[in-house]
């Protein structure tokens, strides 16, 4: 059974950092192009980034570019998002996903608030 | 604002068939492959058609996906009350170099 669980979100304030990681299971997550997607509060969906299986491509969304950094470990078979310079704007519930152009299995997301 | 188009909201009787549109540019749904997606309040999106009209394992042949042009629709036939939910299309753009999302539609079954 593919299970995808982030973890790492909360309470952050403008201008701090957060890590969230999302960890895999039931396939094999070496083989998987991952994505980030994050919604804020009753909006929509928004993809942010992309890591592909080997870790040699990664693509941003423009808004994160520069603050954002997406990562893997493979061993641990999970995918990271350091974030940095938060931003009330950063507000959301983030998902990892698997998948590039489409997304087959999402996590059940984890809340990221930026709040002084 | 999102670049794929698609309408708030949409209703339809139980046992009816409703069509949502999801409408894009040639930079993105009129030369690539589109997906849809199904969001119940407080849970994770669900993949519901990837490849414009191929459903994943599980998923009932009720629901359907096509496009023409820079414009794909869902359908979803024999409503019922349980797929009231929001629905969202998305694919990738060249232009932008990013996999977009409609802004989604939310279905009511009356």
């Amino acid at each position: 059974q593919v299970k995808l669980m982030e973890s790492g979100g909360g309470l952050a304030k403008p201008g701090g950092s957060l890590r969230l990681s999302c960890e895999g299971s039931g396939f094999t997550f070496s083989d998987a192009h991952m994505s980030w997607i994050r919604q804020a509060p009753g909006k929509g969906l928004e993809w942010i980034s992309y890591l592909s299986a080997t870790g040699m491509y990664v693509s941003y969304v423009d808004s994160v570019r520069g603050r954002f950094i997406i990562s893997r470990d493979n061993a641990k078979r999970s995918i990271f998002l350091q974030m940095h310079d938060l931003r009330g704007e950063d507000t959301a519930t983030y998902y990892c996903a698997r998948g590039k152009n489409w997304f087959d299995k999402w996590g059940p997301g984890t809340l990221v608030t930026v709040s002084s | 604002q999102s670049a794929l188009t698609q309408p708030p909201s949409v209703s339809a009787a139980p046992g009816q068939k409703v069509t949502m549109s999801c409408s894009g540019s040639s930079s993105n749904v009129g030369h690539f492959l589109v997906s849809w997606y199904q969001q119940f309040p407080g849970t994770a999106p669900k993949l519901l058609i990837y490849d414009d009209k191929k459903r994943p394992s599980g998923i009932p042949d009720r629901f359907s996906g096509s496009k023409s042009g820079t414009s794909a629709t869902l359908d979803i036939a024999g409503l019922q009350t349980g797929d009231e939910a929001d629905y969202y299309c998305a694919a990738w753009d060249s232009s932008l170099s990013l996999t977009i999302f409609g802004g989604g539609t939310k279905l009511t079954v009356l």
